[in-house]
């Protein structure tokens, strides 16, 4: 089945400073998701982009699905942004179910 | 408007006992799924509904698992005889299609003691 790698797996940075989120997946897909899952265990919903460019305030994606990866991108960054960052991806061929990468974990220091 | 909700938050259970998990979706949301959270395993696909169609069950354990949507709407997880290595967070999560972007619920934190 299709891989799904997160890079780095580990990220601490001090506030205000600007992070890259990398996802690597091993075949073509046709939908493409980014989540933060809060410290409660709650799974936010950042970006769906199968594919382009999209912002959303301090934070963008894009997604080169030719190349076969996506980057996260986060900008002036605070307390709040700490957690795992999660991509996930469904597969063209098997389109029932995302799968999930390992997760990049954040730490955000003042 | 509401999001995903889930029923209930925790649950505590004795091994070999019976649990159900309560999924309901957002409202005209056809594409229902369940996952599961283990620290060993990561987030894992468990069953998919798409409106009438058959499940997608492919992504059960055991057969001690299983699912219903009820109505197209309400979704039940149950797991039978439950054992110490079925403890994990359950998620679900809803969508307007099968490809589309996917919303999820807060989840259940089963633990089998």
């Amino acid at each position: 089945g299709i891989q799904v790698e997160q890079s780095p797996p580990d990220l601490i940075l001090q506030e205000g400073a600007n992070s890259t989120l990398r996802c690597n997946f091993s075949d073509s897909v046709n939908n493409l998701q980014w989540f933060h899952q809060n410290p409660w265990g709650q799974l936010i919903n950042l970006f769906y982009i199968p594919s382009g460019t999209k912002q959303n305030g301090r934070l963008s994606a894009t997604t080169v699905a030719t190349e076969r990866y996506s980057l996260l991108y986060i900008s002036s960054s605070q307390t709040t942004d700490s957690g795992v960052y999660f991509c996930a991806v469904k597969g063209t061929y098997n389109t029932d179910k995302l799968i999930f990468g390992t997760g990049t974990r954040l730490q955000v220091f003042p | 408007g509401a999001g995903v909700s889930q029923s209930p938050s925790n649950k505590v259970t004795e091994k070999g006992k019976d649990v159900e998990l309560r999924c309901d979706p957002i409202s005209g949301h056809t594409a229902l799924y369940w996952y599961r959270q283990s620290l060993g395993q990561g987030l894992e696909f468990l069953i998919y509904f798409q409106g009438n169609s058959a499940p997608d069950k492919s992504g059960l354990p055991s057969d001690r698992f299983s699912a219903e949507r009820t109505g197209g709407s309400v979704s039940t997880l149950t797991i039978q005889r439950t054992q110490q290595e079925d403890s994990a967070v359950y998620l679900c999560a809803s969508s307007t299609g099968r490809v589309y972007e996917q919303y999820f619920g807060p989840g259940t934190r089963l633990t089998v003691t």
